[in-house]
């Protein structure tokens, strides 16, 4: 079993639309939790960090954390063709980060 | 505001090969991370530094080694190369001392062809 899972989709939403991506992880450890975004034959991106339970937004996202159930979600509102992209959750301890596969996200006009 | 920057941005080899990519993290950034990304794979980690000295070790192969140097820059040497080594080589960087706290900046990759 995979330290982190992602459904590596692909996901295809028209434009407008809440979307919603999810990861899971087995480590109770990890104490990072991160959402990168990643458009082709480009580097990773940070989108959005956080390290405890709860909300955290920016502007159009949202990331959530649930320690208890090891679950973590972006959220996009309001969703834009310039979102389509691979999204990959990434959780760490001090000095590892383990990706998800990456959720490829594709948003129609 | 200044990125990670890393070359070559693309290289191209023959088996059992040589190759050397590099990694200029941002500055004041002490901690560089490498990672292998193959086709529709997520990122796997290689290997990490922190003030120079290696720090965690992941599925690095044995043909493979890696440095960072006094000015923070890092260099990940693939010797032997094997086509299946044709991938995406991303360098990261973190701060873990002072205020950083951890976020991995990527750079752009290095794409090695092995042919």
């Amino acid at each position: 079993q995979k330290e982190v899972e992602q459904d590596p989709g692909p996901l295809s939403v028209p434009e407008g639309a809440i979307v919603s991506l999810n990861c899971t992880y087995s480590n109770s450890a990890f104490q990072y939790f991160m959402w990168y975004r990643q458009y082709s034959r480009k580097g990773p991106e940070l989108l959005m960090y956080t390290y405890s339970s709860g909300n955290k937004e920016d502007g159009r996202f949202t990331a959530q954390v649930d320690k208890s159930s090891k679950y973590i979600s972006l959220f996009i509102r309001d969703s834009q063709p310039s979102d389509s992209a691979t999204y990959l959750c990434a959780i760490g301890g001090a000095q590892k980060l383990v990706f998800g596969q990456g959720t490829r996200l594709t948003i129609n006009p | 505001a200044a990125g990670v920057i890393q070359s070559p941005r693309h290289l191209i080899k023959e088996k059992r090969e040589t190759a050397t990519l590099k990694c200029y993290p941002i500055p004041r950034h002490d901690t560089v991370y490498w990672y292998q990304q193959g086709p529709g794979q997520d990122p796997q980690f290689l290997i990490s530094f922190y003030e120079k000295m290696q720090s965690d070790k992941g599925s690095i192969p044995d043909r493979f080694s890696a440095q960072q140097f006094s000015d923070y820059h890092s260099e990940l040497n693939m010797s032997s190369l094997e086509l299946g080594d044709s991938a995406l080589y991303f360098c990261a960087s973190s701060s873990l001392t002072g205020q950083g706290t951890g976020e991995l900046f990527f750079g752009e990759g290095s794409r090695l062809t092995v042919l």
